[in-house]
Protein backbone atom coordinates (compact mmCIF):
# COMPACT_ATOMS: atom_id res chain seq x y z
CA UNK A 1 0.00 0.00 0.00
CA UNK A 2 1.00 3.48 -0.64
CA UNK A 3 2.02 6.32 2.15
CA UNK A 4 3.38 9.01 2.60
CA UNK A 5 5.30 10.54 5.51
CA UNK A 6 6.01 13.87 6.97
CA UNK A 7 8.68 13.85 9.03
CA UNK A 8 8.23 17.43 10.77
CA UNK A 9 5.33 17.83 12.24
CA UNK A 10 6.08 21.82 12.91
CA UNK A 11 9.50 24.07 11.27
CA UNK A 12 10.16 27.57 11.53
CA UNK A 13 11.84 30.02 9.53
CA UNK A 14 12.23 33.71 9.85
CA UNK A 15 10.49 35.90 7.28
CA UNK A 16 12.44 36.14 3.95
CA UNK A 17 14.63 32.99 4.52
CA UNK A 18 14.26 29.48 2.75
CA UNK A 19 12.95 26.54 4.36
CA UNK A 20 12.39 23.25 3.53
CA UNK A 21 9.69 20.79 3.93
CA UNK A 22 10.43 16.77 3.62
CA UNK A 23 7.76 14.33 2.27
CA UNK A 24 8.68 10.63 1.35
CA UNK A 25 6.46 8.17 -0.20
CA UNK A 26 6.17 4.29 -0.46
CA UNK A 27 5.27 2.72 -3.58
CA UNK A 28 5.60 0.08 -6.42
CA UNK A 29 3.83 2.07 -9.53
CA UNK A 30 6.00 3.80 -11.77
CA UNK A 31 3.58 6.55 -12.93
CA UNK A 32 2.00 8.68 -10.55
CA UNK A 33 1.29 12.07 -9.02
CA UNK A 34 2.32 14.22 -6.19
CA UNK A 35 0.91 17.14 -4.60
CA UNK A 36 2.08 20.23 -2.01
CA UNK A 37 -1.21 21.28 -0.33
CA UNK A 38 -1.18 24.38 2.25
CA UNK A 39 -4.11 24.77 4.62
CA UNK A 40 -3.63 28.23 6.33
CA UNK A 41 -5.34 28.68 9.63
CA UNK A 42 -9.03 28.88 9.68
CA UNK A 43 -8.79 28.70 5.71
CA UNK A 44 -9.43 26.66 2.96
CA UNK A 45 -6.88 23.62 1.86
CA UNK A 46 -5.63 25.17 -1.37
CA UNK A 47 -2.78 23.26 -3.69
CA UNK A 48 0.58 24.81 -3.84
CA UNK A 49 2.22 22.65 -6.50
CA UNK A 50 2.34 19.34 -8.22
CA UNK A 51 4.61 17.17 -10.14
CA UNK A 52 4.22 14.30 -12.48
CA UNK A 53 6.36 11.16 -12.03
CA UNK A 54 7.70 10.56 -15.45
CA UNK A 55 9.18 14.30 -15.72
CA UNK A 56 12.24 14.68 -14.35
CA UNK A 57 12.35 18.35 -14.61
CA UNK A 58 11.57 20.07 -11.03
CA UNK A 59 8.17 21.78 -10.33
CA UNK A 60 8.59 25.62 -9.47
CA UNK A 61 5.54 28.07 -8.67
CA UNK A 62 7.21 31.35 -8.30
CA UNK A 63 8.77 31.00 -4.67
CA UNK A 64 7.65 27.11 -4.19
CA UNK A 65 10.00 24.54 -5.83
CA UNK A 66 10.04 21.28 -5.26
CA UNK A 67 13.08 18.84 -4.76
CA UNK A 68 12.02 15.36 -6.71
CA UNK A 69 14.03 12.10 -6.16
CA UNK A 70 12.16 9.40 -8.02
CA UNK A 71 15.10 6.55 -6.96
CA UNK A 72 14.78 7.61 -3.38
CA UNK A 73 10.73 8.57 -3.29
CA UNK A 74 11.84 12.09 -1.87
CA UNK A 75 9.39 14.88 -2.75
CA UNK A 76 10.26 18.21 -0.84
CA UNK A 77 9.56 21.52 -1.13
CA UNK A 78 11.63 24.55 -0.94
CA UNK A 79 9.63 28.12 -0.23
CA UNK A 80 11.96 31.06 -0.85
CA UNK A 81 11.93 34.34 0.70
CA UNK A 82 9.50 33.18 3.61
CA UNK A 83 6.04 35.53 3.82
CA UNK A 84 3.88 36.07 6.79
CA UNK A 85 1.26 34.92 4.53
CA UNK A 86 3.34 30.98 3.95
CA UNK A 87 2.17 30.26 7.52
CA UNK A 88 0.01 27.01 7.42
CA UNK A 89 0.33 23.10 7.53
CA UNK A 90 1.56 21.93 4.38
CA UNK A 91 0.00 18.38 3.80
CA UNK A 92 2.17 16.41 0.79
CA UNK A 93 -0.08 13.92 -1.04
CA UNK A 94 0.76 11.12 -4.08
CA UNK A 95 -2.34 9.92 -6.21
CA UNK A 96 -2.62 6.81 -7.56
CA UNK A 97 -5.91 6.73 -9.53
CA UNK A 98 -8.65 8.75 -7.83
CA UNK A 99 -7.48 8.71 -4.65
CA UNK A 100 -4.86 10.90 -2.84
CA UNK A 101 -2.75 9.32 -0.35
CA UNK A 102 -1.58 12.62 2.74
CA UNK A 103 1.21 13.21 4.78
CA UNK A 104 -0.09 13.95 8.53
CA UNK A 105 1.16 17.86 7.68
CA UNK A 106 3.89 20.04 8.49
CA UNK A 107 2.68 23.59 10.80
CA UNK A 108 5.14 25.86 9.27
CA UNK A 109 5.34 29.42 11.64
CA UNK A 110 7.01 32.24 10.04
CA UNK A 111 9.04 34.56 12.68
CA UNK A 112 8.70 38.16 11.85
CA UNK B 1 -12.48 30.95 -1.86
CA UNK B 2 -16.29 30.30 -2.91
CA UNK B 3 -15.62 27.84 -5.48
CA UNK B 4 -16.95 24.88 -2.94
CA UNK B 5 -19.18 25.96 -0.33
CA UNK B 6 -19.79 23.66 3.20
CA UNK B 7 -22.73 24.52 5.54
CA UNK B 8 -22.79 24.52 8.44
CA UNK B 9 -19.42 25.22 9.19
CA UNK B 10 -19.82 24.43 12.96
CA UNK B 11 -22.22 21.73 13.91
CA UNK B 12 -22.35 20.07 17.81
CA UNK B 13 -24.29 17.05 17.81
CA UNK B 14 -25.36 14.00 20.46
CA UNK B 15 -24.65 10.95 19.86
CA UNK B 16 -28.34 9.89 18.93
CA UNK B 17 -29.29 13.10 17.09
CA UNK B 18 -29.67 13.06 12.82
CA UNK B 19 -27.74 15.58 11.17
CA UNK B 20 -26.36 16.35 7.32
CA UNK B 21 -23.12 17.97 6.31
CA UNK B 22 -23.99 20.41 3.11
CA UNK B 23 -21.33 20.51 0.22
CA UNK B 24 -21.57 22.37 -3.00
CA UNK B 25 -19.17 22.99 -5.81
CA UNK B 26 -19.44 25.89 -8.53
CA UNK B 27 -16.74 24.76 -10.59
CA UNK B 28 -18.79 22.40 -12.67
CA UNK B 29 -16.62 19.66 -11.37
CA UNK B 30 -17.85 15.47 -12.31
CA UNK B 31 -16.52 14.59 -9.30
CA UNK B 32 -16.75 15.10 -5.38
CA UNK B 33 -15.21 13.74 -2.31
CA UNK B 34 -15.57 13.91 1.56
CA UNK B 35 -12.65 13.80 4.00
CA UNK B 36 -11.97 12.90 7.33
CA UNK B 37 -9.72 15.48 9.35
CA UNK B 38 -8.28 14.71 12.56
CA UNK B 39 -5.98 16.39 14.32
CA UNK B 40 -2.12 15.59 13.52
CA UNK B 41 -3.44 12.41 11.45
CA UNK B 42 -3.52 12.77 7.37
CA UNK B 43 -6.22 12.72 5.91
CA UNK B 44 -8.88 10.36 5.51
CA UNK B 45 -10.79 9.69 2.25
CA UNK B 46 -14.68 8.97 3.11
CA UNK B 47 -16.47 8.63 -0.55
CA UNK B 48 -15.57 9.61 -4.12
CA UNK B 49 -18.39 10.21 -6.33
CA UNK B 50 -17.99 10.52 -10.29
CA UNK B 51 -20.95 11.56 -12.58
CA UNK B 52 -22.97 11.14 -9.55
CA UNK B 53 -22.15 7.75 -8.98
CA UNK B 54 -20.64 6.11 -5.78
CA UNK B 55 -16.98 5.24 -6.97
CA UNK B 56 -15.09 4.83 -3.44
CA UNK B 57 -16.09 3.86 -0.14
CA UNK B 58 -13.41 3.70 2.14
CA UNK B 59 -14.60 1.16 4.90
CA UNK B 60 -16.56 3.90 6.28
CA UNK B 61 -18.85 2.96 9.05
CA UNK B 62 -22.61 2.99 8.33
CA UNK B 63 -23.70 5.72 11.10
CA UNK B 64 -21.83 8.10 7.97
CA UNK B 65 -24.39 7.99 4.95
CA UNK B 66 -23.69 10.57 1.71
CA UNK B 67 -25.93 11.10 -0.84
CA UNK B 68 -24.89 12.82 -4.49
CA UNK B 69 -28.61 14.26 -5.96
CA UNK B 70 -26.44 15.87 -8.49
CA UNK B 71 -23.18 16.59 -9.80
CA UNK B 72 -23.09 20.03 -8.00
CA UNK B 73 -24.41 18.94 -4.07
CA UNK B 74 -22.98 16.07 -2.10
CA UNK B 75 -24.38 15.62 1.70
CA UNK B 76 -23.11 13.70 4.37
CA UNK B 77 -26.06 12.16 6.82
CA UNK B 78 -25.00 11.55 10.02
CA UNK B 79 -26.59 9.64 12.63
CA UNK B 80 -25.83 7.57 15.75
CA UNK B 81 -21.98 8.92 15.82
CA UNK B 82 -19.44 8.57 18.55
CA UNK B 83 -17.30 11.24 20.03
CA UNK B 84 -14.51 9.75 18.07
CA UNK B 85 -16.36 11.14 14.84
CA UNK B 86 -15.50 14.60 16.20
CA UNK B 87 -13.24 16.29 13.60
CA UNK B 88 -13.13 18.78 10.85
CA UNK B 89 -15.18 16.95 8.06
CA UNK B 90 -13.55 18.41 4.00
CA UNK B 91 -15.59 18.65 0.95
CA UNK B 92 -13.80 18.33 -2.71
CA UNK B 93 -14.67 18.21 -5.92
CA UNK B 94 -12.40 17.98 -9.10
CA UNK B 95 -12.80 17.96 -13.39
CA UNK B 96 -12.82 13.82 -13.27
CA UNK B 97 -12.18 11.48 -10.96
CA UNK B 98 -9.97 9.02 -12.92
CA UNK B 99 -5.86 8.76 -12.86
CA UNK B 100 -4.63 12.29 -13.50
CA UNK B 101 -3.37 15.52 -12.41
CA UNK B 102 -6.26 17.11 -11.64
CA UNK B 103 -6.09 19.30 -8.62
CA UNK B 104 -8.64 18.68 -6.40
CA UNK B 105 -10.33 22.45 -4.95
CA UNK B 106 -11.21 21.91 -1.20
CA UNK B 107 -14.22 23.95 0.80
CA UNK B 108 -13.81 25.37 4.36
CA UNK B 109 -15.04 22.17 5.83
CA UNK B 110 -17.11 21.43 9.10
CA UNK B 111 -15.57 21.02 12.35
CA UNK B 112 -18.17 18.79 13.51
CA UNK B 113 -17.99 17.49 17.65
CA UNK B 114 -19.96 14.83 19.23
CA UNK B 115 -21.01 15.29 22.86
Amino acid sequence: AQTVTQSQPEMSVQEAETVTLSCTYDTSESDYYLFWYKQPPSRQMILVIRQEAYKQQNATENRFSVNFQKAAKSFSLKISDSQLGDAAMYFCAYRSNYQLIWGAGTKLIIKP
Amino acid sequence: ETGVTQTPRHLVMGMTNKKSLKCEQHLGHNAMYWYKQSAKKPLELMFVYSLEERVENNSVPSRFSPECPNSSHLFLHLHTLQPEDSALYLCASSQDSGPSTDTQYFGPGTRLTVL
